[in-house]
Formats: C-alpha cells, sequence, structure tokens
C-alpha cells in the first residue's frame, strides 16, 4: 500500500509569492495534519483537518491556509511568502482525528524562499 | 521553556554501543512518539506510548508518566541507524489536543 504522499518534493518561490502544496493520505485515513520544520528544529503543528473540517489550527499567521477534499486529501496555501517559510512542510494522515491515532508522515516538501 | 526537551542534542557512537536518548515534557499527554528522521525529511513513526515500555528490534522505549520522562534505547548500533530521532507528544488538553508537540531532535551518528 502507498504511503503519504507528498507533492513536490522541492520548490523555491521569490518574496511575495504564493505556493500550494499538496497531500495524499493513507487510503481509508481521514484526518491530516499539516507540520512546517525549519532546519535545525523540531516541527510544528500548523493545521489538522478531519473529514473536511479543520480540526485544530497552530500558532501560525492568516497567511497560511489549508483545506481537505472529499477523497480526504489536503492542500496546504501559504500567500506572500517571506524568507523565514524556507522549511521542510511535512503532512502526517491517521485513521481518525483521536488523540491515540498514530500518525503516519510524508516525505514532505521543501520550501525555500528565496 | 520548550514544553518538550531532548538530550543529549547530539551523539556519536562507535557500532555496537548501547545507546540512550532522552525525552522530558511539562505537560499533561494523552501519548508520546518517538519518531525517526532521516537525511532528505521523511519521518517514520518508531513508537507510540501511553505507559510501561515497547521494543521493537534493537530499539526500546519506555515511559514514567509520573516522572514526565521517556528513554529511547538502541541496543547493538550500528551505522545505519545514525539519523535524527525526535520525541514528540500529544497533550490531553488545550488547544493542541489532537496534534503533536515535537522535541528538537537528537542527531545520532553512529561510527563504523
Amino acid at each position: 500500500d502507498a504511503g503519504v504522499t507528498q507533492s513536490p518534493t522541492h520548490l523555491i518561490k521569490t518574496r511575495g509569492q504564493q505556493v500550494t502544496l499538496r497531500c495524499s493520505p493513507i487510503s481509508g485515513h481521514k484526518s491530516v495534519s499539516w507540520y512546517q520544520q525549519v532546519l535545525g528544529q523540531g516541527p510544528q503543528f500548523i493545521f489538522q483537518y478531519y473529514e473536511k473540517e479543520e480540526r485544530g489550527r497552530g500558532n501560525f499567521p492568516d497567511r497560511f491556509s489549508a483545506r481537505q477534499f472529499p477523497n480526504y486529501s489536503s492542500e496546504l496555501n501559504v500567500n506572500a511568502l517571506l524568507l523565514g517559510d524556507s522549511a521542510l512542510y511535512l503532512c502526517a494522515s491517521s485513521l481518525d482525528a483521536v488523540t491515540t491515532d498514530t500518525q503516519y508522515f510524508g516525505p514532505g516538501t521543501r520550501l525555500t524562499v528565496l | 521553556k520548550n514544553e518538550v526537551e531532548q538530550s543529549p542534542q547530539n551523539l556519536t557512537a562507535q557500532e555496537g554501543e548501547f545507546i540512550t536518548i532522552n525525552c522530558s515534557y511539562s505537560v499533561g499527554i494523552s501519548a508520546l512518539h518517538w519518531l525517526q528522521q532521516h537525511p532528505g525529511g521523511g519521518i517514520v513513526s518508531l513508537f507510540m506510548l501511553s505507559s510501561g515500555k515497547k521494543k521493537h528490534g534493537r530499539l526500546i522505549a519506555t515511559i514514567n508518566i509520573q516522572e514526565k520522562h521517556s528513554s529511547l534505547h538502541i541496543t547493538a548500533s550500528h551505522p545505519r541507524d545514525s539519523a535524527v530521532y525526535i520525541c514528540a507528544v500529544r497533550m490531553n488538553y488545550g488547544g493542541s489536543q489532537g496534534n503533536l508537540i515535537f522535541g528538537k531532535g537528537t542527531k545520532l551518528s553512529v561510527k563504523p
């Protein structure tokens, strides 16, 4: 079975541009979470979606938005890119949104903002 | 103060050595995860613990809920164990409920 997939794997943008990152969860998983990992740091929680609804949001500005589609795939959008948005963006899926679920991580999208 | 602290930050070992990585947290949790991240970014979930001890191959993870502390042990370490090991907790209350708070990771390098 395919694991969590993310696209693209790498992306280079300039300041002020907008970016869309995509995530496909493991088949049967209904919850998708997004994390940002800046170089040398642990990941930080951005969003969780479950059954197409936002279930949680981390401490990120409104420039960050996301959505989940009926097939449970998800997109993360970042507007007005800043240099500090350069990071590895990780998507993780789980069966449900309960606290005892194991999250399975995708390979990440590495975003570089110039 | 970070809610999840790991030690050491960096660890170099010789092949065959027994390795311990520690994780302390300051909040009430419903579960603790140990994750492995290889160069390039991919994260693999090693263990999820809410109490006691779990073992998988050469890896052992323990948790002491009262002391808010967990350890990851690697027996008979091998160069392929070289990676960043991350501790993450799932809070059982508050705005982050249902999602993970991560430590900064421990970078392990095992020399042949």
